[in-house]
């Protein structure tokens, strides 16, 4: 079985100011961890993953995720945020042997100028 | 590449009517996915395909929902009668074999009075 959970329906942070959008996973095994972005009317966008390796993971638009095994997470971020990176932002975990994604709810990311 | 093509985008109809809704993926890619999303449940995933065969579809909600895939460019989604339950915007994505990421179309945004 695998599952993702993202604690917080919206984050609300000013531009300029670091943000952090929490993710956490529970699967049989080792997991692949993705971040996709939604904005209005649109479909998912893939941002990045980890699949293995450094836990740091870069990806688009200067967002970063660092996996962290014995927490069982994978927070994003980035350090200074954006008014257009205002969207709905999804977690989502792959367990070793399953070939499909489980999404977390998604989190709203709010950035006021 | 025009990414991964849906339609309609969106759709209206009475309680009881059939809807078909449509889907093309990217050229080449082996894998493709039916996601619902509703602001209580999220995203759903409802069945997949792999090289136009059915391999999961334990999240089709019930009997009335049915999808096909007759060759590798075009997959159907069909909801026989409709209910205004199944209000949602429902999402096609796609991947190719080996790469973890998918791509998602646009969504069809179906509204059942």
């Amino acid at each position: 079985a695998q599952s993702v959970a993202q604690p917080e329906d919206q984050v609300n942070v000013a531009e300029g100011n670091p943000l952090t959008v929490k993710c956490t996973y529970s699967v049989s095994g080792n997991p692949y961890l993705f971040w996709y972005v939604q904005y209005p009317n649109r479909g998912l966008q893939f941002l990045l993953k980890y699949i293995t390796g450094d836990n740091l993971v870069k990806g688009s638009y200067g967002f970063e995720a660092e996996f962290n095994k014995s927490q069982t997470s994978f927070h994003l971020k980035k350090p200074s945020a954006l008014v257009s990176d205002s969207a709905l932002y999804f977690c989502a975990v792959r367990a070793s042997g399953y070939s499909t994604l489980t999404f977390g709810k998604g989190t709203m990311l709010l950035v006021s100028p | 590449d025009a990414g991964v093509i849906q339609s309609p985008r969106h759709e209206v109809t009475e309680m009881g009517q059939e809807v078909t809704l449509r889907c093309k993926p990217i050229s080449g890619h082996d894998y493709l996915f039916w996601y619902r999303q509703t602001m209580m449940r999220g995203l759903e995933l409802l069945i997949y395909f792999n090289n136009n065969v059915p391999i999961d579809d334990s999240g089709m909600p019930e009997d009335r929902f049915s999808a096909k895939m007759p060759n590798a460019s075009f997959s159907t989604l069909k909801i026989q009668p409709s209910e205004p339950r199944d209000s949602a915007v429902y999402f096609c994505a796609s991947r190719l074999a080996g790469v973890e990421e998918q791509y998602f179309g646009p969504g069809t945004r179906l509204t059942v009075t």
